[in-house]
């Protein structure tokens, strides 16, 4: 079946510094991906969508200038999570579905655990 | 207004019984995707079970099955013959549109325990 990849697993950073998460679509084309962040016992909450070759759509409350997101290939996305504070400690964890199928799932990615110190 | 309710926190059930956990949408698109995904502790999610808002048969996917009622906008989740390994959290989510480059919303979720 199709696979997300997604890398680091686990991070742990000090305040101030920037860390980038990649998402990797290894058997399929991916033309959008998603982003989502998870605090412990939560939900999972959309942080925004990632258009290959175009402009990511956040959602409502979340800051692009703080999440940078880039998607340069048809199986590559990347956050970067700049200028990381404490408050930014959570799961983050990616997803992707192959191109334009109709009622097609989601594939999710194992997910960043981040650590600000 | 929320978009996904799920108003089980919390489910317990015997190994090998059934168990079902309530999902409710909210949406007014005529074409829409309700999905269940597991996640157990290791966080991985873990797509379960689909049911496109035009199917008019419930969706089943070997011991999972989908309770769709569209009138009710309910998407229930049943699980039979529960095993230890169905313990984690299970998530309902809905896509407004068909397509796979439309958003997924996900509910808060339900922790469900299977004991022996």
């Amino acid at each position: 079946g199709a696979v997300v990849s997604q890398h680091p697993s686990w991070v742990i950073c000090k305040s101030g510094t920037s860390v980038k998460i990649e998402c990797r679509s290894l058997d399929f084309q991916a033309t959008t991906m998603f982003w989502y962040r998870q605090f412990p016992k939560q939900s999972l909450m959309l942080m925004a969508t990632s258009n290959e070759g175009s402009k990511a759509t956040y959602e409502q409350g979340v800051e692009k200038d703080k999440f940078l997101i880039n998607h340069a290939s048809l199986t590559l996305s990347t956050l970067t999570v700049t200028s990381a504070h404490p408050e930014d400690s959570s799961f983050y964890i990616c997803s992707a579905g192959r191109a334009n199928l109709e009622g097609e799932k989601l594939f999710f990615g194992s997910g960043t655990q981040l650590s600000v110190l | 207004a929320q978009k996904i309710t799920q108003t089980q926190p919390g489910m317990f059930v015997q190994e090998k019984e059934a168990v079902t956990l309530d999902c409710t949408y909210d949406t007014s698109d005529q074409s829409y995707g309700l999905f269940w995904y597991k996640q157990p502790s290791s966080g991985e999610m873990i797509f379960l079970i689909y049911q496109g808002s035009y199917d008019e048969q419930n969706a089943t996917e070997g011991r999972y099955s989908l309770n769709f009622q569209k009138a009710r906008k309910s998407a229930n989740l049943v699980i039979s013959a529960s095993q230890l390994g169905d313990s984690a959290m299970y998530f309902c989510a809905m896509r407004e549109g068909v397509y796979n480059t439309d958003k997924l919303i996900f509910g808060t979720g339900t922790r469900l325990q299977v004991f022996p």
